[in-house]
This record gives C-alpha cells, structure tokens and sequence, in this order.
C-alpha cells in the first residue's frame, strides 16, 4: 500500500543554522507532495508544495527538492529560527483529481537559541 | 480571510457516549475534509466532501462515525458511541475544488 515516512523524528539545530528534514514515499504514482508545519495546538500549516514534474522549488527561507529515482522528498529551512519550531509533514497526493493526501509520521524540529 | 473554523476546540466525554464536531470552511471552498490524528501521528483522512456529496468515506468507521455537509457549506461529524481508542485531534480541511488544504485547528477528545 501507499507509505509516507521520515527518517528522522526528530531534529534539533542552532539557531541560524539551515535544517534538513527528510521523507521518503513509497508510490512512484504521487504526483504531488506538500510539506505542512503544524505547531502545538493548533493545525497543519501549509509550507510549501512540488509537482511531480519538477525537482526543486524554492520559497521565502523554504527549499523543497524532490528526487523521484529514490523516491525522496527534503524541506530545507534556511537560517532557522526559534519560530520554527515544529513538527513537519510531508503528504503526498495519489490523485490529483480526487486531492487525497496521505500524511507520513512528522519530523519534530527544536531549534535551540 | 478567515480561516477553518471548528468547534468546540475541546471534548472530554466518557466511553459509550456521543459527540459532535462542527467545522466552516473558507468561503468558497467547494472540498472539505475531517482527519483524525492521534497523537504522535499524522493526520489520517476520514472523510472528503465535494459540496454536499461524498467524494470518499473509505476510511470513515461507518459503525460509529458519520457526517453531513447538507447544505454544501459547514460539516458535523459525529461520533456514537464513543470508544477510547478514538480520543484523537479531529482536524477539518477545505480546498477548492483541487488544490491545497487549508486545515483548521482541530477539535481535541478525550474519550475517558
């Protein structure tokens, strides 16, 4: 069946450095992946998404690459903040027409002042 | 623009007893979702609405959970009866009719 995971739970970096979180997906169908922010009490916050068609997207402090050969998502955060402090999901989307999106486990990022 | 709206933001019911979610979209927004996370997991998708249709309720424990978008705009999902293993953060999304998911803040149970 369909997996999304990460391969680390959690992620603690200094401040100012970039952070790194990973996830591996397992159906070569997905066309579209989503990475979410979601911070203690309240709900998943949209970050930033990818295609299927590209490998690399970038936002404000925000890079996504995509490398569909080993089926591998990444988030790069750049100069981290305390602010990001958070648990981190990718979800990916086996149909586009119906919007499933399929959630993996998080990755819990601690940024240390 | 204001955002999903859901309430209450917390339950605590006892096991074998009923309850309800009530969640408002973002204006517009034709799709709208429950999830259910428990914690230390992602969220896992239990229902999706296109309007006042089911577009997928798959996942959806048919024996004890149900919902309704009658009029196409908010949702109630609703919970009879309840069982521990549902004490989870009950999340509503909403898109247009493809795209992203724009997530509220969750209704938290605790099923005792």
């Amino acid at each position: 069946g369909e997996s999304v995971g990460l391969h680390l739970p959690t992620l603690s970096v200094q401040e100012g450095d970039n952070s790194i979180i990973n996830c591996a997906y397992s159906n070569s169908a997905s066309d579209y992946f989503i990475w979410y922010k979601q911070e203690s009490g309240k709900g998943p916050q949209f970050i930033i998404d990818i295609r299927s068609n590209m490998d690399k997207r970038q936002g404000q402090r925000v890079t996504v690459l995509l490398n569909k050969t080993v089926k591998h998502l990444s988030l790069q955060i750049a100069a981290t903040q305390p602010g990001d402090s958070a648990v981190y999901f990718c979800a990916e989307n086996l149909d586009s027409g119906a919007n499933n999106l399929f959630f993996g486990t998080g990755t819990r990022l601690t940024v240390i002042p | 623009e204001a955002g999903v709206a859901q309430s209450p933001r917390y339950k605590i019911i006892e096991k074998r007893q009923s309850v309800a979610f009530w969640c408002n979209p973002i204006s517009g927004h034709a799709t709208l979702y429950w999830y259910q996370q428990i914690l230390g997991q992602g969220p896992k998708l239990l229902i999706q609405f296109q309007n006042n249709g089911v577009v997928d309720d798959s996942q959806l424990p048919k024996d004890r959970f149900s919902a309704e978008r009658l009029k196409g705009v908010d949702s109630t999902l609703k919970i009879q009866p309840a069982k521990l293993e549902d004490s989870a953060v009950y999340l509503c999304a909403s898109s247009l009719a493809t795209g992203t998911q724009y997530f509220g803040p969750g209704t938290r149970l605790l099923v005792l």
